[in-house]
């Protein structure tokens, strides 16, 4: 794998209270991606950044957001965790647009 | 409002036969194809991409077809393998966002 990590791996946590989700890679890669899949709806973009402190809006951001403070760390905060936003969480990275984009191995979080 | 659509959602396939995969977009800056390979419980990794200045594009046993005109892509797997059985994503971007198709999952039977 690519040097990307997700933390955590698996998440359960209750409706309404804020949860961050991590993305570390070792790449020095300038683009960072964050999506969530669920069945029937395969990889919606939630944020995407393309260089520290860049950052934008993607399909599904409502709910989400983003902070990059440095090129290795792209997190991922559900300001108030609902039911809808239980998913499978994928952060992916790319050196540059239109290239490969490599996955982490996602983040599995419940909201009840 | 899916801005890359896939089908079919599942896809069974007899081993050594053609599976064949279709994507269609409608936003004219698209310009690069890729198709992702995911595996229960790991992230999508990439299989194949295009750009659309080619109308094909082969590796090994994947294909990608690309028709501009239509706005629609597919991949081709020749002669199926069990191996083969995953979800597979098509996708396309438009400079910085990477957008993705529903998934399609194949499943191969010996």
């Amino acid at each position: 794998d690519a040097g990307i990590t997700q933390s955590p791996r698996h998440k359960v946590t209750e409706t309404g209270t804020p949860v961050t989700l991590r993305c570390h890679q070792t790449e020095n890669h300038r683009y960072m991606y964050w999506y969530r899949q669920d069945p029937g709806h395969g990889l919606r973009l939630i944020h995407y950044s393309y260089g520290v402190k860049d950052t934008d809006k993607g399909e599904v951001s409502d709910g989400y957001s983003v902070s990059r403070s440095k090129t290795e760390d792209f997190l991922l905060t559900l300001e108030s965790a609902t039911s809808s936003q239980t998913s499978v969480y994928f952060c992916a990275i790319a050196w540059k647009e239109e290239t490969e984009a490599f996955f982490g191995q996602g983040t599995r979080l419940t909201v009840v | 409002q899916q801005q890359v659509k896939q089908s079919p959602q599942s896809l069974i396939v007899q081993k050594g036969g053609i599976s064949i995969i279709n994507c269609a977009y409608e936003n004219t800056a698209f310009d690069y194809f890729p198709w992702y390979q995911q595996f229960p419980g790991k992230g999508p990794a990439l299989l194949i991409a295009i750009r659309p200045d080619v109308s094909e594009k082969k590796e090994g046993r994947f294909t990608i077809s690309f028709n501009k005109s239509a706005k629609q892509f597919s991949l081709h797997i020749m002669d199926s393998q069990p191996g083969d059985s995953a979800t597979y994503f098509c996708a396309a971007s438009d400079t910085d966002k990477l957008i993705f198709g529903t998934g399609t999952r194949l499943q191969v039977f010996p």
